[in-house]
């Protein structure tokens, strides 16, 4: 099974500031067709998961292009160029070349 | 408009059984694999379940394998979790999800449910 590593568990930004968040694979993600399936999740308390990000760096219909992601291999990253209140909640990589894992969220607050 | 609404959720007693059913809408059902992730209080996500779209390879986490069985029938444009053997560790919030990708495989998981929640308690 994949484990998904996610850093930090918790992120203190200011209104307008960039924010970043990590995340590793125990194995590389690179599938036997030459993708990788690396996506990035939003989730607002009391909500439902949303897609943000998938195939490490295509933003979903209707992401605001201040969430970009970046990596390959085993190593991944998500930005947020300049955080806005609604940006608040906790953040999920997932990765769905080896069936499903997710990492285990970063949670993203305005300080 | 993708709406993925799921039911059946509830309290039952360790070991008893419980089935989850998720009603789609918004989408041609019979072309998408689904799946189901749960998310215990407080805690984060775990993929659960996962079937094709022509309701075949069934694949499980560890933790429900031999417990849960996931189905689909497009007829009825639904998805469905049958859980026996419940654990006070199953107890969580199940989602019911769309899975995306194209003929050579799955790229993740593009729409999700607001979710059904099942506590195991006696």
């Amino acid at each position: 099974d994949i484990v998904m590593t996610q850093t930090p568990l918790s992120s203190p930004v200011t209104l307008g500031q960039p924010a970043s968040i990590s995340c590793r694979s125990s194995q590389s993600l690179v599938h036997s067709d030459g993708n990788t399936y690396l996506s990035w999740l939003h989730q607002r308390p009391g909500q439902p998961p949303r897609l943000l990000i998938y195939k490490i760096s295509n933003r979903f219909s209707g992401v605001p292009d201040r969430f970009s992601g970046s990596g390959a291999g085993t190593d991944f990253t998500l930005n947020i160029s300049r955080v806005e209140a609604e940006d608040v909640g906790v953040y999920y990589c997932m990765q769905a070349t080896h069936s499903f894992s997710f990492g285990g969220g970063t949670k993203v607050e305005i300080k | 408009e993708v709406q993925l609404v799921e039911s059946g959720g509830g309290l039952v007693k360790p070991g008893g059984s419980l089935r989850l059913s998720c009603a789609a809408s918004g989408f041609t059902f019979s072309t998408y694999s689904m799946t189901w992730v749960r998310q215990a209080p407080g805690k984060g996500l775990e993929w659960v379940s996962s079937i094709t779209s022509t309701n075949r390879h069934p694949d499980y986490a560890d933790s429900v394998k031999g417990r849960f069985t996931i189905s689909k029938d497009s007829a009825r444009n639904s998805l469905y979790l049958q859980m026996n053997y419940l654990r006070a560790e199953d107890t969580a919030v199940y989602y019911c999800a769309r899975v995306f990708g194209d003929t050579s495989g799955w790229w993740g998981i593009d729409y999700w449910g607001q979710g059904t929640l099942v506590t195991v308690s006696s």
